[in-house]
């Protein structure tokens, strides 16, 4: 069973359209981050938690929106989906003292049209 | 504003041959650069780090070499095989802060048999 994992893996919705990407982890890692992934523009932080009570702004966290529900889920929102919020959104984890080493799930595929 | 910027964005070798990635930071502060492999439907994996105490770092074909003074790092794949076709992403951090990775663009390699 993959360590991290995301549903959906793939999302097709509309404009205006509020979409939630979930992400679990068996690691027990307590750091979990968001990122999205753009042709040309490499992977950029959205959100990152350290636990459930610490979430902190990454590069870009307009318009998007978390929670850490648990110490292994942690969700990304978007209220109100945009075009140019099509992109490859990938969760990953990292384990104190060593979160720079970061392991990522297999991504979601979201497409606003 | 590109903290890390990588080139070049897509590189075609022979099998055999070398590839080699180059990456430019800015931020002085950065004490920590990872490489990152994706391949085509997954999520990025730590392929090599290296931190700045050190000008070289090699772990099997696979060589980092780092110039502080030019603030500049790349990856040199050896022996280029077909199967190391992916996506490769250079980052850099604040070693033992948040874990907070920046990322290059992105280099798409293919290795041709």
């Amino acid at each position: 069973d993959a360590d991290v994992t995301q549903t959906p893996r793939n999302r097709i919705t509309k404009t205006g359209k509020r979409i939630m990407l979930e992400c679990s982890q068996t690691k027990g890692h307590d750091r979990m981050y968001w990122y999205r992934q753009d042709p040309g523009l490499g992977l950029r932080l959205i959100y990152y938690s350290f636990d459930v009570k610490d979430i902190n702004k990454g590069e870009i966290s307009d318009g998007y929106s978390v929670s850490r529900q648990a110490q292994a889920k942690f969700s990304l929102s978007l209220e109100s989906a945009i075009p140019n919020q099509t992109a490859l959104y990938f969760c990953a984890t990292g384990e104190k003292g060593r979160q720079e080493t970061q392991y990522f799930g297999p991504g979601t595929r979201l497409l606003v049209l | 504003q590109q903290q890390v910027k990588q080139s070049p964005q897509s590189l075609i070798v022979q099998k055999g041959g070398i590839s080699i990635i180059n990456c430019a930071y800015e931020n002085t502060a950065f004490d920590y650069f990872p490489w990152y492999q994706q391949f085509p439907g997954k999520g990025p994996a730590l392929l090599i780090a290296i931190r700045p105490d050190v000008s070289e770092k090699k772990e099997g074909r696979f060589t980092i070499s780092f110039n502080k003074s030019a603030k500049q790092f790349s990856l040199h794949i050896m022996d280029s095989q077909p199967g190391d076709s992916a996506t490769y992403f250079c980052a850099a951090s604040i070693f033992g802060n948040t874990g907070k990775l920046i990322f290059g663009q992105g280099t798409t390699l293919q290795v041709k048999p």
